[in-house]
């Protein structure tokens, strides 16, 4: 089931601008992983952070994690164009030997020209 | 590295048929496969875990005897859609897990199904 949630649901911006999208889940975790999908095709992984790291960065992207409130966060920075597309975050529950991924809704970014 | 393909990419297919979709692990080898279902402007959900050599977990209020999982090798495993309905319309993912990275999943680029 799912357990994620994220927000906004969708999100407009224009290029140049920071795009800030967040995420909530239920359960303890081992770690939680930022996903993006361009419509109709997979996902492509983007970041992981584990449950004892606070913020991590890859390029343009800034994840934190604060797992006191069960929730994550995904900075965009000097968006693109190119970078729309659905962001999901997952997480890997401790339970279940750490064998599943359990995605969030999802955010829609739109990034205008 | 970790490129994971599925075939067919899309398949329109009339009621009552099956379907198969093959999930491969082109360059590792894929212990543990996943199937996910997405219908349009939503998340993925989970359908079910398969292991090589073993049955599939499937998750709650997936039908077993409909989605049929077989991972019949380290490199492959196969979905069928039995007797598919307009409602089992999705997108359907997989991905793919090696024995080393267990942290990390590898997708493959989805096939839509459409059943008239």
């Amino acid at each position: 089931s799912q357990q994620g949630e994220e927000d906004p649901q969708a999100l407009s911006i224009q290029e140049g601008e920071n795009a800030t999208m967040n995420c909530s889940y239920k359960t303890s975790i081992n770690n939680l992983q930022w996903y993006r999908q361009n419509s109709g095709r997979g996902l492509v992984h983007l970041i992981l952070i584990r449950s004892n790291e606070r913020e991590k960065h890859s390029g343009r992207l800034r994840v934190t994690l604060d797992t006191s409130k069960k929730s994550s966060s995904l900075l965009i920075t000097a968006s693109r164009a190119a970078d729309t597309a659905s962001y999901f975050c997952a997480t890997v529950p401790l339970s279940g030997g750490y064998n599943k991924l359990i995605f969030g809704a999802g955010t829609r970014l739109a990034v205008h020209p | 590295g970790a490129v994971v393909s599925q075939h067919p990419s899309w398949v329109i297919c009339k009621s009552g048929t099956s379907v198969k979709i093959e999930c491969r692990s082109l360059d590792f080898q894929a212990t543990t496969m996943f199937w996910y279902r997405q219908f349009p402007k939503q998340s993925l959900m989970l359908m079910a875990t398969s292991n090589e050599g073993s049955k599939a977990t499937y998750e709650q209020g997936v039908e077993k005897d409909k989605f049929l999982i077989n991972h019949a090798s380290l490199t492959l495993s196969t979905l069928t859609v039995t007797s598919a309905h307009p409602e089992d319309s999705s997108f359907y993912i997989c991905s793919a897990r090696s024995q080393r990275g267990i942290n990390e999943q590898f997708f493959g680029p989805g096939t839509r199904l459409t059943v008239l």
